[in-house]
């Protein structure tokens, strides 16, 4: 069965500094992605970046980046030079790709960012 | 390109009346999922389709939920008799691959 998991609730950071998110999850398969998505004040969930499970090299975009671990099935997000606007609740994900099957979600951490 | 688009975007109920939410995916997204979202949790599966058919729904309260997506692009979930536990959001998703997008959800507050 999947299941994914955020141990750190929540995260305070100052302004400009980099904030680092953990995330393990579980899985029976071989190929599967791995999301991070962000929860703003509003309640709108937005796709942040993604890790194809067969890739070795980490992904980026923008400001994010990952850090994938396969052996310890643990993917971590890294958000560099944070910005107030990064205040918000941020989820790991998971999706399996046999059948394309429905995202999993873990708990959420929620980041504040203090200037 | 036009997002994945709910309504209503809030609801307040009594216990016991129904309620339908209504969902709009991106043009041409053949994946269409639910997901109820507690306060202060991740978003967990309902059900989801491919197309018209049901792809999975065993997280759906079947007694009281029900979706359908009849002709393949909208859909609708509707609960029959609401009770309180299921005062959550409830999240519109829509996908044509491997990425999943997310509408801005509804609100349900069950009194």
């Amino acid at each position: 069965a999947q299941k994914v998991t955020q141990t750190q609730t929540s995260i305070s950071v100052m302004e400009k500094t980099t904030v680092t998110m953990d995330c393990v999850y579980e899985t029976r398969d071989s190929s599967y992605f791995l999301f991070w998505y962000k929860q703003t004040a509003s309640g709108e969930i937005v796709f942040l970046i993604r890790q194809d499970s067969y890739k070795k090299e980490n992904a980026t975009e923008g400001h994010y980046s990952l850090n994938f671990q396969k052996p310890k099935s643990s993917i971590g997000l890294i958000i560099t030079a944070t910005q107030i606007e990064d205040s918000a609740v941020y989820f790991c994900a998971m999706r399996e790709y046999q059948g394309g099957r429905a995202l999993i979600f873990g708990t959420g951490t929620t980041v504040s960012v203090s200037p | 390109e036009a997002g994945v688009t709910q309504s209503p975007r809030y609801a307040v109920l009594q216990e016991g009346q129904a309620v339908s939410f209504w969902c709009d995916p991106i043009s041409g997204h053949d994946t269409l999922y639910w997901y109820q979202q507690p306060r202060d949790q991740g978003p967990q599966l309902l059900v989801y389709f491919r197309d018209e058919a049901v792809i999975d729904n065993s997280q759906l309260p079947s007694d009281r939920f029900s979706a359908v997506r009849p002709k393949g692009t909208n859909s609708t979930l509707k609960i029959q008799s609401a009770k309180q536990g299921d005062t959550a959001t409830y999240l519109c998703a829509s996908s044509s691959g491997t990425e999943v997008f997310f509408g801005k959800g509804t609100r349900l507050t069950v009194v």
